[in-house]
């Protein structure tokens, strides 16, 4: 299975109210990142949380890490209709030579009615 | 600022056919460059990964194959697609810096190619 996977599958809410999602992941890692795709389109990096870090913000996302529990939230706060999109979880795993190779979960779609 | 570009957008093509995806970067040297297939509604499987010109690392034993011929461009080719060959594929880079920093670095995509096996 997958290194990180996102819960849950999919999301639909109304513009305004918060929107959760989560990420598990299965080895130790030095970092998490998110990851923001919009219909038909590449995949844009929304912010990187270390192992170190338990909290971490950006405007009106904010990431939470649980290195114990092995797992992530996202949260967008206010949502948008533009924050329609899938979001992702990514985790570094394994070794290749000069560098690791990124895991992608399967996503979260989240729907923001407007 | 360093820019991502792939083609072409869509693709259509007959079982058998040859295929060849370009991806290049610019505003960077050094790149390590990735390429990814995304089945609809999933998630992103790592195809291919370069950290050099000439250097390639293969994920998944499939009928494609991956080029590094310039620094900064990425090829994806195919001598006879399958059925199975169906699906979004995403070029991305990250910043190479080695000595195990790589990692905490974030990935850049292109808008990927749609591509339809018939």
């Amino acid at each position: 299975s997958q290194q990180g996977e996102e819960d849950p599958q999919a999301l639909s809410i109304q513009e305004g109210e918060n929107a959760t999602m989560n990420c598990s992941y299965k080895t130790s890692i030095n970092n998490l990142q998110w990851y923001r795709q919009n219909s038909g389109r590449g995949l844009v990096h929304l912010i990187l949380i270390r192992s170190n870090e338990r909290e971490k913000h950006s405007g009106r996302l904010r990431v939470t890490l649980d290195t114990s529990k092995k797992s992530s939230s996202l949260l967008i706060t206010a949502s948008r209709a533009a924050d329609t999109a899938s979001y992702f979880c990514a985790t570094p795993h394994g070794f290749y030579t000069g560098g690791f190779k990124t895991i992608f979960g399967a996503g979260t779609r989240l729907f923001v009615k407007a | 600022s360093q820019t991502i570009h792939q083609w072409p957008a869509t693709l259509v093509q007959p079982v058998g056919s040859p295929l060849s995806l370009e991806c290049t970067v610019e505003g960077t040297s050094n790149p390590n460059l990735y390429w990814y297939r995304q089945a609809a509604g999933r998630g992103l499987q790592l195809l291919f990964y370069s950290v050099g010109i000439g250097q390639i690392s293969s994920e998944v034993p499939q009928n494609l194959s991956a080029s590094r011929p310039q620094d900064r461009q990425f090829i994806l080719s195919s001598k006879k697609l399958l059925l199975s060959d169906s699906g979004f594929y995403l070029c991305a880079w990250s910043p190479r810096y080695g000595r195990g920093q790589d990692s905490n670095q974030p990935q850049h995509f292109g808008d990927g190619t749609r591509l339809s096996i018939l």
